[in-house]
């Protein structure tokens, strides 16, 4: 059983087009986010929702929207694409504040 | 402003040898500071979480140590095996959570194990 899953696991895709990736965890936590991982390794947090409301919206271009249609399901949404974009996109979920646990990834690579 | 630095980048050592990781910090206030471990093509996996009152932490042959007042951890592995090839991040809390300054990464350490 996959405690927290994302899809698709790799996403190939031209400058200027949308896309989505979904994340769901099973482990019944109130909380979920998603962090973006670039080149250099750093990571750093996006969103957060804590039961269906948004707790942390760093500043990150609009053309981010998070969306989520239960406590299960974050989804991330990307409006027109941009080179700079590409990069490993984490989600995660946590009961206990700063107890996160992580899905696996979902490597973004915008041509 | 906060910051959380790693050293070294990256290490190779030999199976079996032990090792120590170090993470310097300086959030403040600080809440609790984490060490998670992150295999190629993985997502983070925690490995230990420490308070301000806490100064070590142990999780089978990983060892993590906490000084609050001179903000620095360290993360010892004993007996090192193949599989502890990955990277290592340290991420350090400040209290409250509704800020995602609140939560700062560190870039990680590199480690490879060489049989």
């Amino acid at each position: 059983d996959t405690a927290v899953s994302q899809t698709p696991k790799y996403l190939v895709t031209q400058m200027g087009n949308d896309k989505s990736i979904k994340c769901e965890q099973n482990l019944g936590h109130d909380t979920m986010y998603w962090y973006k991982q670039d080149s250099k390794k750093f990571l750093k947090i996006m969103f957060s929702y804590n039961n269906k409301e948004l707790i942390i919206n760093e500043t990150v271009p609009n053309r981010f929207s998070p969306k989520s249609p239960d406590k299960a399901h974050l989804n991330l949404h990307i409006n027109s694409l941009e080179l700079g974009d590409s990069a490993v996109y984490f989600c995660a979920s946590s009961q206990v504040p700063y107890e996160q646990y992580f899905g696996p990834g979902t490597r973004l690579t915008v041509t | 402003k906060n910051q959380v630095e790693q050293s070294p980048q990256s290490l190779i050592i030999l199976e079996g040898k032990n090792c120590t990781l170090q993470c310097n910090y300086t959030v403040s206030p600080f809440s609790n500071l984490r060490w998670y471990k992150q295999d190629t093509g993985r997502g983070p996996v925690s490995l230990t979480i420490m308070t301000f009152s806490e100064n070590t932490k142990s999780n089978g042959r990983y060892t993590a140590t906490l000084d609050a007042d001179t903000k620095q951890s360290s993360l010892h592995i004993t007996a090192s095996q193949l599989s502890d090839s990955a990277s290592y991040i340290c991420v350090v809390s400040a209290p409250g959570y509704s800020s995602a300054s609140k939560i700062i990464f560190g870039s990680g350490t590199r480690l490879s194990i060489r049989p």
